[in-house]
């Protein structure tokens, strides 16, 4: 069956330090994955997107990474401040025309200050 | 500002009287879509709509129904909830016209089945 898996595991860094998280899947072909921050009550606010020709994009403090072999995405956050605390989504696209998005159940971030 | 507004943000009710929670948006986009968020399951995608009058299932339809007479509403409609749809619901939007593959969430609407 398709499955997108992110550690369920809350993930608890020092400030300072940088904060990787992990975004595995199977069974699919996605045409790109984006990631997402969710704030508790709150809705999704988008971060990134990587295509699947793209090995590594980057914005600021955040570094995505991209290898359809692993079927694997990273997600960095470098220098990670209290701010930074938060539940981060990966999402699959596939290229069908339908423009379906699918989720995985996201990783809890705590940094410490 | 660009934004997508759902109503009611929270809402509790119960079982078997129909309910319409409400979705826009302000930036002409063509695709709109319904999740909702589950502790453990993340979002799972209701229905979407690529455009006025188009619509199709995502993973979880049964028991909601949509339609999209206009390109910027797009409500939700449980015709006879149950306890199990008990859940956190969340609409958004994104442009069709270029592959950005951003969406646009709306703050999502807490919703209870008794």
């Amino acid at each position: 069956s398709q499955k997108i898996e992110q550690n369920s595991e809350a993930l608890n860094i020092q400030e300072g330090k940088t904060a990787t998280l992990t975004c595995n899947y199977t069974n699919y072909s996605p045409a790109y994955l984006q990631w997402y921050r969710q704030d508790p009550g709150r809705g999704p606010v988008f971060l990134l997107l990587i295509r699947e020709n793209e090995k590594e994009k980057r914005k600021e403090r955040l570094k995505v990474t991209f290898d359809t072999t692993l079927k694997q995405s990273l997600f960095h956050i470098t220098a990670s401040q209290p701010a930074d605390s938060a539940t981060y989504l990966c999402a699959l696209d596939m290229d069908t025309g339908g423009f379906k998005t699918i989720f995985g159940a996201g990783t809890r971030l705590f940094v410490k200050a | 500002e660009a934004q997508v507004t759902q109503n009611p943000r929270y809402l509790i009710t119960v079982t078997g009287k129909k309910l319409t929670v409400t979705c826009s948006q302000n930036m002409n986009h063509e695709y709109m879509s319904w999740y909702r968020q589950d502790p453990g399951l993340g979002l799972r995608q209701i229905y979407y709509s690529m455009n006025v009058e188009v619509t199709d299932k995502g993973d979880v339809p049964e028991g909601y129904k949509v339609s999209r007479k206009e390109k910027r509403n797009f409500p939700l409609i449980l015709e006879s909830p149950s306890p199990n749809q008990t859940s956190l619901y969340f609409c958004a939007s994104r442009t069709a016209r270029i592959n950005t593959g951003e969406l646009f969430f709306g703050e999502g609407s807490r919703l209870t089945v008794l």
